[in-house]
C-alpha cells in the first residue's frame, strides 16, 4: 500500500513553454504533499508544501509563479513549470504520506526528469 | 528553519566491513530522523528511521543511533555487501506539525568486492 504515482516520468520540452506534472496518491488520501527538485549529484532539495484546497508554502528563493502547485483533491497535486528555461531542467519528485496514519513515513513517486532544450 | 549536514560526502569501503554516515540537525524540535537510499535515477527509499523518543534502532545490519542532546545520528551498515552501493540521504522532520523532510547533502558510498 501507500503509493504514489508521479507522471510523466520523462519530458522534454522547449524553452518558453510550460509543463505539467501530476503527483496522485492511489490508495490514500493526502492533505500535504511535498515538491522536491534533485539536480545531478546534489540532494533533494524542497521546493513547497502542497495544500489540498488551499495555497501552497514555498521555500524561501522558489518562485511561486514560476512553479505553480495546484491540489485540487486529496490525491492529486500538480507542478507546474512555466515558461520553463535550460537551468530549469532538473529531476522534479514529489512526496505524500496518508492522511491521519500516524507515524507514517513519506512514499515517494519515481520522479519526472525534465529536460528543457 | 532546519538545516541538515551530511558527512562524509564520499565513502569506499571494502565488502564486508562496515560503512558509518553521521548528520547534524539544527532544529531542536525536529522529532523524526529517516534514511533514504536512492539508485542512480530512481526515487529515494526509506531503509529506516528512528524518532526521538529513541535512542537507537537496527533492522539486520542496518541501525540508527541518534543523540538529540548533540543533535546528531547515524547510520551503521554491517557486513557490507556491493548491492549496497548507493547514494544515502538522512532527514530530518518535524512529525505532526510542519511534517516538512528536510534532507543532508548525500553520501555516495561504494562497496567494492
Amino acid at each position: 500500500g501507500a503509493v504514489v504515482s508521479q507522471h510523466p516520468s520523462r519530458v522534454i520540452c522547449k524553452s518558453g513553454t510550460s509543463v505539467k506534472i501530476e503527483c496522485r496518491s492511489l490508495d490514500f488520501q493526502a492533505t500535504t504533499m511535498f515538491w522536491y527538485r534533485q539536480f545531478p549529484k546534489q540532494s533533494l532539495m524542497l521546493m513547497a508544501t502542497s495544500n489540498e484546497g488551499s495555497k501552497a508554502t514555498y521555500e524561501q528563493g522558489v518562485e511561486k509563479d514560476k512553479f505553480l502547485i495546484n491540489h485540487a483533491s486529496l490525491t492529486l497535486s500538480t507542478l507546474t513549470v512555466t515558461s520553463a528555461h535550460p537551468e530549469d531542467s532538473s529531476f522534479y519528485i514529489c512526496s505524500a504520506s496518508p492522511q491521519g496514519v500516524n507515524n507514517s513515513p513519506l512514499h515517494f513517486g519515481n520522479g519526472t526528469r525534465l529536460t528543457v532544450t | 528553519g532546519e538545516n541538515v549536514e551530511q558527512h562524509p560526502s564520499t565513502l569506499s569501503v571494502q565488502e564486508g566491513d562496515s560503512a558509518v554516515i553521521k548528520c547534524t540537525y539544527s532544529d531542536s524540535a525536529s522529532n523524526y530522523f529517516p534514511w533514504y537510499k536512492q539508485e542512480l535515477g530512481k526515487r529515494p527509499q526509506l531503509i529506516i528511521d528512528i524518532r526521538s523518543n529513541v535512542g537507537e534502532k537496527k533492522d539486520q545490519r542496518i541501525a540508527v543511533t541518534l543523540n538529540k542532546t548533540a543533535k546528531h545520528f547515524s547510520l551503521h551498515i554491517t557486513e557490507t555487501q556491493p548491492e549496497d552501493s548507493a547514494v544515502y540521504f538522512c532527514a530530518a522532520s518535524r512529525r505532526g506539525a510542519t511534517n516538512k523532510l528536510i534532507f543532508g547533502t548525500g553520501t555516495l558510498l561504494a562497496v567494492q568486492p
